[in-house]
Protein backbone atom coordinates (compact mmCIF):
# COMPACT_ATOMS: atom_id res chain seq x y z
CA UNK A 1 0.00 0.00 0.00
CA UNK A 2 2.20 3.02 -1.29
CA UNK A 3 -0.83 5.47 -0.82
CA UNK A 4 -2.75 7.96 -3.05
CA UNK A 5 -0.20 9.74 -5.40
CA UNK A 6 -0.68 13.00 -7.14
CA UNK A 7 1.41 14.51 -9.67
CA UNK A 8 2.74 16.80 -10.07
CA UNK A 9 2.77 18.78 -6.15
CA UNK A 10 2.62 21.89 -7.77
CA UNK A 11 2.02 23.73 -10.61
CA UNK A 12 1.99 27.74 -11.85
CA UNK A 13 0.44 28.50 -14.75
CA UNK A 14 -0.47 31.69 -16.89
CA UNK A 15 -4.23 32.64 -17.17
CA UNK A 16 -5.85 31.12 -20.17
CA UNK A 17 -3.39 28.22 -20.25
CA UNK A 18 -4.58 24.62 -20.07
CA UNK A 19 -3.35 22.20 -16.95
CA UNK A 20 -3.54 18.68 -16.36
CA UNK A 21 -3.39 17.05 -12.90
CA UNK A 22 -2.60 13.01 -12.69
CA UNK A 23 -3.86 10.88 -9.71
CA UNK A 24 -2.81 7.37 -9.06
CA UNK A 25 -5.29 5.58 -5.96
CA UNK A 26 -4.20 2.73 -3.52
CA UNK A 27 -4.11 -0.22 -5.90
CA UNK A 28 -7.51 -2.13 -5.59
CA UNK A 29 -9.26 0.70 -4.97
CA UNK A 30 -12.07 0.88 -7.29
CA UNK A 31 -13.79 4.46 -5.91
CA UNK A 32 -11.70 7.85 -6.76
CA UNK A 33 -12.87 11.24 -5.56
CA UNK A 34 -11.51 14.71 -6.67
CA UNK A 35 -12.25 17.46 -4.21
CA UNK A 36 -10.86 21.65 -4.93
CA UNK A 37 -9.26 22.74 -1.52
CA UNK A 38 -8.91 27.07 -0.91
CA UNK A 39 -7.58 28.27 1.42
CA UNK A 40 -9.00 28.17 5.03
CA UNK A 41 -12.04 25.96 3.92
CA UNK A 42 -12.74 22.72 3.47
CA UNK A 43 -12.00 20.69 0.24
CA UNK A 44 -15.50 20.67 -1.73
CA UNK A 45 -16.50 17.72 -3.71
CA UNK A 46 -15.60 17.73 -7.69
CA UNK A 47 -16.26 14.49 -9.16
CA UNK A 48 -16.53 10.69 -8.75
CA UNK A 49 -15.90 7.72 -10.30
CA UNK A 50 -16.76 4.12 -9.90
CA UNK A 51 -13.91 2.56 -11.52
CA UNK A 52 -13.89 3.95 -14.97
CA UNK A 53 -17.78 5.07 -14.77
CA UNK A 54 -17.64 8.98 -13.36
CA UNK A 55 -21.20 8.87 -11.53
CA UNK A 56 -21.15 12.17 -10.27
CA UNK A 57 -19.96 15.67 -10.89
CA UNK A 58 -20.67 18.51 -9.12
CA UNK A 59 -22.18 21.95 -10.11
CA UNK A 60 -18.50 23.24 -9.07
CA UNK A 61 -16.96 21.55 -12.61
CA UNK A 62 -17.54 23.98 -15.08
CA UNK A 63 -17.64 23.33 -18.85
CA UNK A 64 -13.66 23.84 -18.53
CA UNK A 65 -13.06 20.78 -16.36
CA UNK A 66 -12.38 17.37 -17.57
CA UNK A 67 -11.60 14.43 -15.23
CA UNK A 68 -11.05 10.98 -16.85
CA UNK A 69 -10.48 7.61 -15.55
CA UNK A 70 -10.01 5.62 -18.75
CA UNK A 71 -8.59 2.41 -17.31
CA UNK A 72 -10.35 2.19 -14.04
CA UNK A 73 -6.87 2.95 -12.81
CA UNK A 74 -5.31 6.68 -12.22
CA UNK A 75 -7.31 9.33 -12.85
CA UNK A 76 -6.47 13.05 -14.57
CA UNK A 77 -8.16 16.05 -14.00
CA UNK A 78 -8.12 18.66 -16.84
CA UNK A 79 -8.57 22.52 -16.49
CA UNK A 80 -8.75 24.18 -19.49
CA UNK A 81 -8.52 28.12 -20.46
CA UNK A 82 -7.69 28.44 -16.44
CA UNK A 83 -8.61 31.82 -14.15
CA UNK A 84 -7.14 33.12 -11.30
CA UNK A 85 -10.23 31.60 -9.18
CA UNK A 86 -9.11 28.03 -10.04
CA UNK A 87 -6.30 28.62 -7.54
CA UNK A 88 -6.62 25.54 -5.17
CA UNK A 89 -5.34 23.01 -3.60
CA UNK A 90 -6.64 19.91 -5.99
CA UNK A 91 -7.32 16.69 -3.56
CA UNK A 92 -7.73 13.00 -5.20
CA UNK A 93 -8.90 10.03 -2.80
CA UNK A 94 -9.50 6.80 -3.14
CA UNK A 95 -11.45 4.16 -1.08
CA UNK A 96 -12.28 0.03 -1.85
CA UNK A 97 -16.33 0.80 -2.11
CA UNK A 98 -17.91 -2.04 -0.85
CA UNK A 99 -20.17 0.24 0.34
CA UNK A 100 -20.85 4.09 1.96
CA UNK A 101 -18.68 2.99 5.08
CA UNK A 102 -15.12 2.73 3.74
CA UNK A 103 -13.23 5.30 4.47
CA UNK A 104 -11.57 7.67 2.21
CA UNK A 105 -7.97 7.93 1.29
CA UNK A 106 -6.18 11.60 0.54
CA UNK A 107 -3.54 12.17 -1.29
CA UNK A 108 -1.03 14.88 -0.62
CA UNK A 109 -2.49 17.41 -3.64
CA UNK A 110 -1.65 19.29 -6.38
CA UNK A 111 -1.49 22.83 -5.35
CA UNK A 112 -2.44 25.23 -8.45
CA UNK A 113 -1.50 28.81 -8.96
CA UNK A 114 -3.04 30.58 -11.26
CA UNK A 115 -0.82 34.14 -12.35
CA UNK B 1 -28.50 20.89 1.16
CA UNK B 2 -25.62 19.59 3.64
CA UNK B 3 -23.81 22.13 5.95
CA UNK B 4 -20.90 21.03 8.22
CA UNK B 5 -19.81 23.56 10.87
CA UNK B 6 -16.61 23.42 13.53
CA UNK B 7 -15.80 25.12 15.90
CA UNK B 8 -13.66 26.55 17.30
CA UNK B 9 -12.11 27.59 14.41
CA UNK B 10 -8.28 28.00 16.52
CA UNK B 11 -7.74 26.76 19.29
CA UNK B 12 -4.07 26.90 21.15
CA UNK B 13 -3.73 24.70 24.05
CA UNK B 14 -0.48 23.95 26.04
CA UNK B 15 1.17 20.11 26.31
CA UNK B 16 -1.25 17.96 28.43
CA UNK B 17 -4.17 19.44 28.39
CA UNK B 18 -7.58 17.54 27.32
CA UNK B 19 -9.21 18.71 24.71
CA UNK B 20 -12.68 18.46 22.57
CA UNK B 21 -13.08 19.92 19.20
CA UNK B 22 -16.60 20.34 18.03
CA UNK B 23 -18.96 19.47 14.62
CA UNK B 24 -22.20 19.80 13.75
CA UNK B 25 -24.18 18.97 10.94
CA UNK B 26 -27.56 20.16 9.45
CA UNK B 27 -28.92 17.07 7.84
CA UNK B 28 -29.06 14.03 10.22
CA UNK B 29 -29.64 11.99 7.32
CA UNK B 30 -25.77 11.12 7.25
CA UNK B 31 -24.56 7.19 6.80
CA UNK B 32 -21.02 8.16 8.68
CA UNK B 33 -18.98 10.68 9.85
CA UNK B 34 -14.81 10.83 9.03
CA UNK B 35 -12.65 12.65 11.61
CA UNK B 36 -9.25 13.90 9.64
CA UNK B 37 -6.24 15.49 10.04
CA UNK B 38 -4.67 17.86 7.64
CA UNK B 39 -0.58 19.04 8.55
CA UNK B 40 0.24 22.52 6.43
CA UNK B 41 0.49 22.80 2.33
CA UNK B 42 -0.61 18.22 2.83
CA UNK B 43 -3.36 16.01 2.16
CA UNK B 44 -5.92 14.49 4.73
CA UNK B 45 -5.12 11.73 7.01
CA UNK B 46 -8.41 9.86 7.92
CA UNK B 47 -8.39 9.36 11.90
CA UNK B 48 -11.65 8.21 13.15
CA UNK B 49 -14.92 7.21 10.96
CA UNK B 50 -17.88 6.28 12.81
CA UNK B 51 -21.26 4.79 10.97
CA UNK B 52 -24.45 6.03 11.49
CA UNK B 53 -25.68 3.35 14.59
CA UNK B 54 -22.57 3.79 16.23
CA UNK B 55 -22.24 6.51 19.34
CA UNK B 56 -17.86 6.47 19.36
CA UNK B 57 -15.14 5.21 18.33
CA UNK B 58 -11.35 4.83 19.27
CA UNK B 59 -8.00 5.39 18.56
CA UNK B 60 -5.41 5.57 20.97
CA UNK B 61 -5.57 9.42 22.57
CA UNK B 62 -8.44 10.14 20.14
CA UNK B 63 -12.18 9.36 20.79
CA UNK B 64 -15.18 10.48 18.63
CA UNK B 65 -18.82 10.83 19.38
CA UNK B 66 -21.49 10.70 17.39
CA UNK B 67 -25.22 12.19 18.43
CA UNK B 68 -27.17 11.66 15.17
CA UNK B 69 -29.99 12.65 16.38
CA UNK B 70 -28.71 16.38 17.21
CA UNK B 71 -26.52 16.73 14.31
CA UNK B 72 -23.21 17.00 16.24
CA UNK B 73 -19.94 14.84 16.31
CA UNK B 74 -16.78 15.63 18.80
CA UNK B 75 -13.72 14.53 18.88
CA UNK B 76 -11.46 14.23 22.64
CA UNK B 77 -7.87 14.47 22.47
CA UNK B 78 -6.32 13.35 25.72
CA UNK B 79 -2.77 14.38 26.69
CA UNK B 80 -2.12 16.99 23.84
CA UNK B 81 1.08 16.98 22.23
CA UNK B 82 2.89 19.43 19.95
CA UNK B 83 3.05 16.61 17.37
CA UNK B 84 -0.95 17.19 17.34
CA UNK B 85 -0.59 20.29 16.22
CA UNK B 86 -2.38 20.46 12.84
CA UNK B 87 -5.66 21.29 11.51
CA UNK B 88 -9.11 18.80 11.73
CA UNK B 89 -11.94 18.49 9.61
CA UNK B 90 -14.80 16.57 10.06
CA UNK B 91 -16.84 15.40 7.13
CA UNK B 92 -20.18 13.53 6.70
CA UNK B 93 -21.40 11.73 4.06
CA UNK B 94 -24.97 12.02 3.59
CA UNK B 95 -27.75 11.39 0.90
CA UNK B 96 -25.54 10.85 -1.95
CA UNK B 97 -23.41 8.17 -1.03
CA UNK B 98 -20.74 8.93 -3.08
CA UNK B 99 -19.33 12.08 -1.20
CA UNK B 100 -18.27 13.34 1.80
CA UNK B 101 -19.39 17.33 3.09
CA UNK B 102 -16.78 19.06 5.03
CA UNK B 103 -16.56 21.69 7.79
CA UNK B 104 -13.62 24.44 7.58
CA UNK B 105 -11.99 22.92 10.17
CA UNK B 106 -10.28 23.35 13.48
CA UNK B 107 -6.56 24.87 13.56
CA UNK B 108 -4.88 23.06 16.67
CA UNK B 109 -1.87 24.51 18.37
CA UNK B 110 -0.50 22.56 21.37
CA UNK B 111 1.78 25.01 22.78
CA UNK B 112 4.99 23.22 25.01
Amino acid sequence: DTGVSQDPRHKITKRGQNVTFRCDPISEHNRLYWYRQTLGQGPEFLTYFQNEAQLEKSRLLSDRFSAERPKGSFSTLEIQRTEQGDSAMYLCASSPGGGVHSPLHFGNGTRLTVT
Amino acid sequence: KQEVTQIPAALSVPEGENLVLNCSFTDSAIYNLQWFRQDPGKGLTSLLLIQSSQREQTSGRLNASLDKSSGRSTLYIAASQPGDSATYLCAVIGGTASKLTFGTGTRLQVTL
